[in-house]
């Protein structure tokens, strides 16, 4: 079966411990990306990359920091510099063109809490 | 200011009643996406519009998108229970990311 998976489905943390969350597609799509997402709230997008070893910087990059090494793979570390880190991470994928995004398919998330 | 926004951001409407959910967006696009939130979970695609007046429809949804208006709407006919959840508009504003809105909860009451 074609899909995202994340792991953790739950992560718990103590304040200034960096933690990676993991990230994996089998959908064979070039273009990958985290989101954070408050209770209530919309998604913000962290980091994206359309190509293995590139990867650009979102509305809410700091704190956070990334790695494209393989096609199949997109991990997101979580910084202690990160002020505000509990949340629900969730990851997704599309096919990449030149000038276009694609539909998204996302993951089942991270909820992670730092004490 | 690349912008995407929803309205009503709360929605609280009777079974078999029928609502819209208007998403407006700030500059040219051809393409936008809906997704579907349960509560605790990730986001599910619903309907995916690539052309002005395109018009999808699945159950008792139905989306539409005006790209000379630069809006999209979401229409729920003779609402259920099983509708309740959040509903987010995405749309491609930039060419390399999605920008969406902040959704809108719906809860479908008996």
């Amino acid at each position: 079966d074609g899909g995202i998976t994340q792991s953790p489905k739950y992560l718990f943390r103590k304040e200034g411990q960096n933690v990676t969350l993991s990230c994996e597609q089998n959908l064979n799509h070039d273009a990958m990306y985290w989101y954070r997402q408050d209770p209530g709230q919309g998604l913000r997008l962290i980091y994206y990359s359309q190509i293995v070893n590139d990867f650009q910087k979102g509305d809410i990059a700091e704190g956070y920091s990334v790695s494209r090494e393989k096609k199949e793979s997109f991990p997101l570390t979580v910084t202690s510099a990160q002020k505000n880190p509990t949340a629900f991470y969730l990851c997704a994928s599309s096919i990449a063109a030149t000038l276009r995004v694609y539909e998204q398919y996302f993951g089942p998330g991270t909820r992670l809490t730092v004490t | 200011e690349l912008k995407v926004e929803q309205n009503p951001l709360f929605l609280s409407m009777q079974e078999g009643k029928n609502y819209t959910i208007y998403c407006n967006y700030s500059t040219t696009s051809d393409r936008l996406y809906w997704y579907r939130q349960d509560p605790g979970k990730s986001l599910e695609s619903l309907f995916v519009l690539l052309s002005n007046g395109a018009v999808k429809q699945e159950g008792r949804l139905m989306a539409s998108l005006d790209t000379k208006a630069r809006l999209s709407t979401l229409h729920i006919t003779a609402a259920v229970h099983d509708l309740s959840a959040t509903y987010f508009c995405a749309v491609d504003l930039s060419g390399s990311r999605l920008t969406f809105g902040e959704g809108t909860q719906l809860t479908v009451n008996p």
